[in-house]
């Protein structure tokens, strides 16, 4: 069975530019969620999806960052206009059942904005 | 304050030697408890979760959690070169809530 996957695993862009992610969470997970690293930083919970439903989006830096999960399945998010400070290491990861114990992590997608 | 403490080290050890790693939290809600292992270039995997005070063992591994002190750790024995990774505990409040991570420690076991 395959993992969550999330794709590019290394984005660099410039500041100003659009840059979108993507997490394909492990088949039949209905919770997917984002976190990011930053540099130095721990990893900090971004937002949490059900199905297509957003459940928590506490964790969004600013209204710079969009994620969406159309249909349910994979998820996009979307980064308009970069900003130097976006620069870190974004994970997904998504669960079925057994709460967020059970949560599997993608190898996370490197983003650079210079 | 932050919400789950942790030295980010660097810890080196030698092979075979037992390995302490420790966090700190400040959040009464917290039900459960986790530790990943996070090599290098790749995504936070899950090594252990614990709901309640006391220890979990699992194989090399145990966890142990006082919640009356709010302190979890991590115990690894006769630990080997394949386990030099970054060690990050975090804490959740329960169901499908968010994690909270520690910073993370860097763990290096040299033959």
């Amino acid at each position: 069975e395959a993992g969550v996957t999330q794709f590019p695993s290394h984005s660099v862009i410039e500041k100003g530019q659009t840059v979108t992610l993507r997490c394909d969470p492990i088949s039949g997970h209905d919770n997917l969620y984002w976190y990011r690293r930053v540099m130095g930083k721990e990893i900090k919970f971004l937002l949490h999806f059900v199905k297509e439903s957003k459940q928590d989006e506490s964790g969004m830096p600013n209204n710079r960052f969009l994620a969406e999960r159309t249909g349910g399945t994979y998820s996009t998010l979307k980064v308009q206009p970069a900003e130097l400070e976006d620069s870190g290491v974004y994970f997904c990861a998504s669960t079925q059942t057994g709460g967020s114990t059970e949560a599997f992590f993608g190898q996370g997608t490197r983003l650079t904005v210079v | 304050q932050k919400e789950v403490e942790q030295d980010p080290g660097p810890l080196s050890v030698p092979e075979g030697a037992i390995v302490s790693l420790n966090c700190t939290y400040s959040n009464s809600a917290f039900q459960y408890f986790m530790w990943y292992r996070q090599y290098s270039r790749k995504g936070p995997e899950l090594l252990m979760y614990t709901y309640s005070s006391g220890n979990k063992e699992d194989g090399r591994f145990t966890a142990q959690v006082d919640k009356s002190s709010k302190y979890i750790s991590l115990f690894i024995r006769d630990s080997q070169p394949s386990d030099s990774a970054t060690y990050l505990c975090a804490g959740g409040a329960g169901g499908y809530n968010k994690l909270i991570f520690g910073a993370g420690t860097r763990l290096a076991v040299h033959p």
